[in-house]
């Protein structure tokens, strides 16, 4: 099945330290997500997107809907070792499309 | 708070059993998911149901069953289990409204099959 194109794949970063990733797609999607995932847990939504453009924040954690509504971005400020685990975009276009998952290390 | 759960959390099975994962959800969502998490191939959807009695098929969902009897559970079935379906099962569940669709997963179930 479709499988959004996310990047970095895997990321090794100091502490403090601010996080990008992105999620790209060549079509269009109406709702944008961002998960978090732990080892050995569930997904766990972060930040819901619906409007092209929009931006949001939770926390230290700000996600963009893409202007284009093909891509959306998550950014995460002054990092900290919890933020350690994967985390995967999700776009919703009929049924939802999951990208392949950045893993961040967060070093002490 | 509402919520999804799963169980067993684990579960250990021989070839050619059949095995059955609850999923229970409090959300009262329309919409109910099982997918499977394999490394290198991310999550990938099994089964979907939008509502009571109405079940479809997603990408992977040969060796699959499930059935929808109410709003809270939609169980997933392995008719004869298969090497190739030692996975992660996550359930979902969606409101599946037109705004504000957010999914939400369940804890998983990791399954074995031996």
């Amino acid at each position: 099945g479709q499988q959004l194109n996310q990047s970095p794949q895997s990321m090794f970063i100091q502490e403090g330290e601010d996080v990008s990733m992105n999620c790209t797609s060549s079509s269009i999607f109406n709702t944008w997500l961002w998960y978090k995932q732990e080892p050995g847990e569930g997904p766990v939504l972060l930040i819901a997107l619906y409007k092209a453009g929009e931006l949001t924040s939770n926390g230290r954690l700000t996600a963009q809907f893409g202007i284009t509504r093909k891509d959306s971005f998550l950014n995460i400020s002054a990092s900290i070792p919890s933020d350690v685990g994967i985390y995967f975009c999700a776009g919703l276009r009929g049924q939802f499309y999951f990208g392949t998952g950045t893993s961040l290390t967060v070093i002490p | 708070d509402a919520e999804i759960t799963q169980s067993p959390r684990h579960k250990i099975t021989e070839t050619g059993r059949q095995v059955t994962l609850a999923c229970h959800q409090t959300w009262n969502h329309n919409n109910m998911f099982w997918y499977r998490q394999d490394l290198g191939h991310g999550l990938r959807l099994i089964h979907y149901s939008y509502g009571v009695h109405d079940t479809n098929k997603g990408e992977v969902s040969d060796g699959y069953s499930v059935s929808r009897s109410n709003t809270e559970d939609l169980p997933l079935t392995l008719e004869s289990a298969a090497s190739s379906q030692t996975s992660v099962y996550f359930c979902a569940s969606s409101s599946g409204g037109t705004d504000y669709n957010e999914q939400f997963f369940g804890p998983g179930t990791r399954l074995t099959v031996l």
